[in-house]
């Protein structure tokens, strides 16, 4: 079955670039997303990228996908203490629609 | 625009008792998705409705819960009995249509504890 892995935290300062990685298992995966969960509040898509592109970018954040390695990255340039939360990575594959496979989630601590 | 609404945003109830958790989604968002998010971990799907149809209910462990969204719009998840592993955050999401490209929006939870 599918399966996303992620580290668990992740501690940067303040205007630095954080880099979040997520691998994944399913080499039929579709669509692969970012999300980023706050505290009591649901899940925000942030990007999301296609697994025929190798990477997006939008604003601050930069997607990289490694098909081969079956490797994502979410790059957040000039990191704020806004940028604090939980994120996600996910997959979606053609053989499951609409079912999304999660990973565990990356904490972000950003410091002063 | 209004995002999706779930009630109540806490719930703590006794082992053995029932409990209910209600979605609202978007206006004119078709689908509707159940996910409970257990501590530390990412959300995984319980339920997908399209319309009042359940499309995909693998996942839900039936003996216990069931789901309903009788007028293909609000929704229900109930427990009964739960237990104390059902402690969780419970997830509701809605999309416009199920597409391969189609987003998700999630509404804020409702935090179950099972004591």
């Amino acid at each position: 079955g599918e399966d996303v892995e992620q580290s668990l935290f992740l501690s940067v300062r303040e205007g630095d670039s954080s880099v979040i990685n997520c691998t994944y298992t399913d080499s039929s995966s579709t669509y692969l997303y970012w999300y980023k969960q706050e505290p009591g509040a649901g899940l925000q898509l942030l990007t999301y990228i296609f697994s025929n592109m190798d990477m997006k970018q939008d604003q601050r954040l930069t997607v990289l996908l490694n098909k081969k390695d079956k490797h994502l990255s979410l790059r957040i340039a000039d990191t704020q203490t806004g940028d604090s939360a939980i994120y996600f990575c996910a997959e979606r594959n053609t053989g499951t629609a609409s079912k999304l496979t999660f990973g565990t989630g990356t904490r972000l601590q950003v410091t002063l | 625009e209004a995002g999706v609404v779930q009630s109540p945003r806490y719930k703590i109830i006794e082992k053995k008792q029932p409990v209910a958790f209600w979605c609202n989604p978007i206006s004119g968002h078709n689908t509707l998705y159940w996910y409970r998010q257990n501590l530390g971990q990412g959300p995984e799907l319980l339920i997908r409705y399209e319309n009042e149809e359940a499309v995909d209910d693998s996942q839900l462990p039936k003996d216990r819960f069931s789901a309903e969204r009788l007028k293909g719009v609000d929704s229900t998840l109930k427990i009964q009995p739960a237990e104390l592993g059902d402690s969780a955050v419970y997830l509701c999401a809605s999309s416009l249509r199920r597409d391969w490209n189609n987003e998700q929006f999630f509404g804020p939870g409702t935090r179950l504890t099972v004591l």
